[in-house]
Order: C-alpha cells, then sequence, then structure tokens
C-alpha cells in the first residue's frame, strides 16, 4: 500500500515568504507528527495531531509556525515570514495510533531553502 | 526537558563484526523505545523496538533495555557494509496527554569490508 508522501520534495524561497508543506499520511493512521531535521542534526520534534483532538504544539519553535490537519487525514504545516534558520528537512510521520507504542512511519521529507 | 543522548560517531567496524550502539535518556516516565535507521537523504526507518527491560532479539538485530539504568542499546552482529547508516535512538513519554517521541542525534555507523 502507498506510504506517507510529502510535497514538495525540496522547495527554494526567499526570506521572508510563506510556505506550505503538505503531508498525506497512511490511510487509517489517526496520528501525523511533524519533524524538523537540520543537518547533522537530530529530529526535532514539531507539532503531533491524534485523531480530532486538538494537536500538541509544544514543539513548535515560534508562532511563525502553524499546522492544521483536515478530516483527520491530509495535513499542512505553514511556515509564516521565513528566516534562514528555518532551512531544513522536514518530515511527516504518521502512526496507527497515538499510544506511544506503534512505528512511525516517515514520509521522504520536503527539504526547504530560505535563500 | 528530555534529553536522549549519543555518540555521534562515526563507529567504525569491520564486515562480519558486532557494533554495539548506545543511548542514555533523562526520562524515567519514559516508556518506548525505538531504534531506528536513516540512510543519507533518507527518512527513518523502524530497526527494533522495546518496551520491557531485557533483551530483544530479530534477526541480527538486539535491542536492550535497563530502565534502572536508563540505557537503551542495539547490537548488530555479522555486521555488513549495508548497515552503514545513522542509527537514532527514540524514546516516548506521556506529556500532558499526549505520547510525545523525542530523537537523540544519532550515531554514524560505519562498517567496512
Amino acid at each position: 500500500g502507498a506510504g506517507v508522501s510529502q510535497s514538495p520534495s525540496n522547495k527554494v524561497t526567499e526570506k521572508g515568504k510563506d510556505v506550505e508543506l503538505r503531508c498525506d499520511p497512511i490511510s487509517g493512521h489517526t496520528a501525523l507528527y511533524w519533524y524538523r531535521q537540520s543537518l547533522g542534526q537530530g529530529l526535532e520534534f514539531l507539532i503531533y495531531f491524534q485523531g480530532n483532538s486538538a494537536p500538541d504544539k509544544s514543539g513548535l519553535p515560534s508562532d511563525r509556525f502553524s499546522a492544521e490537519r483536515t478530516g483527520g487525514s491530509v495535513s499542512t504545516l505553514t511556515i509564516q515570514r521565513t528566516q534562514q534558520e528555518d532551512s531544513a528537512v522536514y518530515l511527516c510521520a504518521s502512526s496507527p495510533d497515538a499510544g506511544g507504542t506503534d512505528t512511525q512511519y516517515f514520509g521522504p521529507g520536503t527539504r526547504l531553502t530560505v535563500l | 526537558q528530555k534529553e536522549v543522548e549519543q555518540n555521534s560517531g562515526p563507529l567504525s567496524v569491520p564486515e562480519g563484526a558486532i557494533a554495539s550502539l548506545n543511548c542514555t535518556y533523562s526520562d524515567r516516565g519514559s516508556q518506548s523505545f525505538f531504534w531506528y535507521r536513516q540512510y543519507s537523504g533518507k527518512s527513518p526507518e523502524l530497526i527494533m523496538s522495546i518496551y520491557s527491560n531485557g533483551d530483544k532479539e530479530d534477526g541480527r538485530f538486539t535491542a536492550q533495555l535497563n530502565k534502572a539504568s536508563q540505557y537503551v542499546s542495539l547490537l548488530i552482529r555479522d555486521s555488513q557494509p549495508s548497515d552503514s547508516a545513522t542509527y537514532l535512538c527514540a524514546l516516548s513519554s506521556l506529556s500532558g496527554g499526549s505520547y510525545i517521541p523525542t530523537f537523540g542525534r544519532g550515531t554514524s555507523l560505519i562498517v567496512h569490508p
């Protein structure tokens, strides 16, 4: 079956512009996570969705970052007024449930470059 | 602040040897532990998960968990060049009603022929 998909695969933008990154999780997975990975660094947790519950936004680095998940499926991560330090690979992962015991399945990521 | 510590490496082992990857963590409330493998330029993929103290074996891989020492390790037997990758240690802890994942920075493993 289809895995997690993300688009675009690469995004180059100018400082100050807004960007939207999309994640399409595995069908039926109720949990969805966004991470950021800078070069040579680990995964930085950003935000987590579980079903129709309010998302856990505790990892978002600033109020320029926001995310939504429509219909419990597709999610969009929006970065407003991008800065050069936002350059990273943004990874999305989905999981069958949010019990903390399930495997996360990662998408291929979106490489964001802010000039 | 939850911390997951890994030696960044690189850890270099000859083909056929045992590679030992280690991870320590700060949150005693952590409940689930994972090892992910990440090839260069690719996304992480799960290698092993472990939830209780002791060893868990799957093929050439063995995960070891010691909650008292806050320590989790991954052993790779008969290492192959294809095992060369970065190995990420991760844990899941209940925080404010949510299971929030925390990842280490990863250990780079190089298996040379």
